[in-house]
């Protein structure tokens, strides 16, 4: 069955960065692409971005741009998301996500990794 | 950006109620509209996607319907296990953006 794994919780300085990975099972890698969201205490869900993981192409959201960075590593099946310049405003849970259909970034946000609480506090 | 702005942001019903969720788009999406359920402390989990296609496993009481600017998420014959937040949310364009969410609470 697919599944998506994502590391534990983190707690971070303002100022420093983080690295969120997700591994992948039970399905093609390189076939889907995978999206990161993010959802803040108590709040909704916002998105991060996309990578492709057959290529390595990515789309960020403006908001995010220069700050974020998604990767995978074909080898393991396993995206990463990296957050740089953390602020307080930036603790919430990370999810990763796979999109529904093959080849397809626009076809929904179908399985979910458990999320990744990330703490931003001094 | 396009803005997804859900109505109600919150919800008062019964078991075995029919409910009806919108969800309206700032601007055409076609029929690029998802929407998801999530409850307390879990990840949100896909219910119908491209507006009205029903995930795999999702039980036919959710139905979604609409396309362009406004769409609907039913639930007929509210069970208890539906009470929860849910989303929607477009793929039409990036960003993908999400509704603000609407809370559905047991009457």
């Amino acid at each position: 069955q697919v599944q998506l794994v994502q590391s534990g919780a983190e707690v971070k300085k303002p100022g420093a960065s983080v690295k969120v990975s997700c591994r992948t099972s039970g399905y093609t890698f390189t076939g889907y692409y995978i999206h990161w969201v993010r959802q803040a205490p108590g709040q909704g869900l916002e998105w991060l971005g996309w990578i492709n993981p057959n290529t390595g192409g990515t789309n960020y959201a403006q908001k995010f741009q220069g700050r974020v960075a998604m990767t995978r590593d074909t080898s393991i099946s396993t995206v990463y998301m990296d957050l740089s310049s953390l602020r307080f405003d930036d603790t919430a849970v990370y999810y990763c996500a796979r999109d529904l259909l093959l080849y397809s970034y626009t076809s929904g946000t179908s399985y979910w990794g458990q999320g990744t609480l990330v703490t931003v506090s001094s | 950006d396009i803005q997804m702005t859900q109505s109600p942001s919150s919800l008062s019903a019964s078991v075995g109620d029919r409910v009806t969720i919108t969800c309206r788009a700032s601007q055409s999406i076609g029929s690029y509209l998802n929407w998801s359920q999530q409850k307390p402390g879990r990840a949100p989990k896909l219910l119908i996607y491209a507006a009205s296609t029903l995930q795999s496993g999702v039980p036919s009481r959710f139905s979604g319907s609409g396309s362009g600017t406004d769409f609907t998420l039913t639930i007929n014959g509210l069970q208890p296990e539906d009470f929860a937040t849910y989303y929607c949310q477009q793929s039409y364009s990036t960003p993908i953006t999400f509704g603000q969410g609407t809370r559905l609470d047991i009457k």
